[in-house]
């Protein structure tokens, strides 16, 4: 099936730093892609739509000057959390569908994100 | 997009079939249903999807009534590596590309 590549892992950053966590589709072509964060033992809960081309759409309560979303192309997401704190610490996720093939979504690996 | 309602967790032993349902009460007609298996600190993996009746794969079966108000998603013999937390979704294939909304899933525990 389709693969979803993010990168990376995990990071550490000091409080303050901005951090940048990229969302690759390896063998397919994006033009939306989806950002997720999930907290310790709960569900994903939907951030932003990450539109090719175009701004990205935000779910409210999601600051957007906080969590830059870049969609330069078909295949490549980004997602930079800006002036992260401590209480972004959290497990980033991506999804993606490939529209010429599936109806289902795959989702990249995640980003386990520490903020110090 | 319709919510979902499972059970928050279950039980089990190795080697035997679980069943997990979810409703969907609220579910529109061209809504597929769709469930995902995610391990800690992974991102989901795709199970199984489907849009009536029965459908089958190598690791699942996803059985839907014929009113599409819920769905069972069945696990032939699990074993100790298929605890793990387990989501069921629904959604517009085509006019979502894939924006899904995730409910608390199922916590599956597979016991020696």
């Amino acid at each position: 099936g389709a693969v979803v590549s993010q990168h990376p892992s995990w990071v550490i950053c000091k409080s303050g730093t901005s951090v940048k966590i990229e969302c690759r589709s390896l063998d397919f072509q994006a033009t939306t892609m989806f950002w997720y964060r999930q907290f310790p033992k709960q569900s994903l809960m939907l951030m932003a739509t990450s539109n090719e081309g175009s701004k990205a759409t935000y779910e409210q309560g999601v600051e957007k000057d906080k969590f830059l979303i870049n969609h330069a192309s078909l295949t490549l997401s980004t997602l930079t959390v800006t002036s992260a704190h401590p209480e972004d610490s959290s497990f980033y996720i991506c999804s993606a569908r490939d529209l010429g093939t599936n109806t289902e979504a795959f989702f990249g690996q995640g980003t386990r994100l520490t903020v110090v | 997009l319709a919510k979902t309602t499972q059970p928050i967790s279950m039980d089990s032993y190795e080697g035997q079939e679980v069943n997990i349902t979810c409703s969907h009460n609220n579910i529109a007609t061209n809504d597929y249903i769709t469930w995902y298996q995610q391990f800690p600190s992974q991102g989901p993996r795709f199970i199984i999807q489907g849009y009536k009746t029965k459908v089958t794969n190598e690791v699942a079966s996803l059985f839907i009534p014929a009113d599409r108000k819920s769905s069972t998603l069945s696990l032939p013999r699990v074993s100790l590596s298929d605890t793990a937390v387990y989501y069921c979704l629904v959604g517009d294939a085509n006019t979502n590309a894939g924006k899904s909304t995730f409910g608390d899933g199922t916590t599956l525990t597979v016991k020696p």
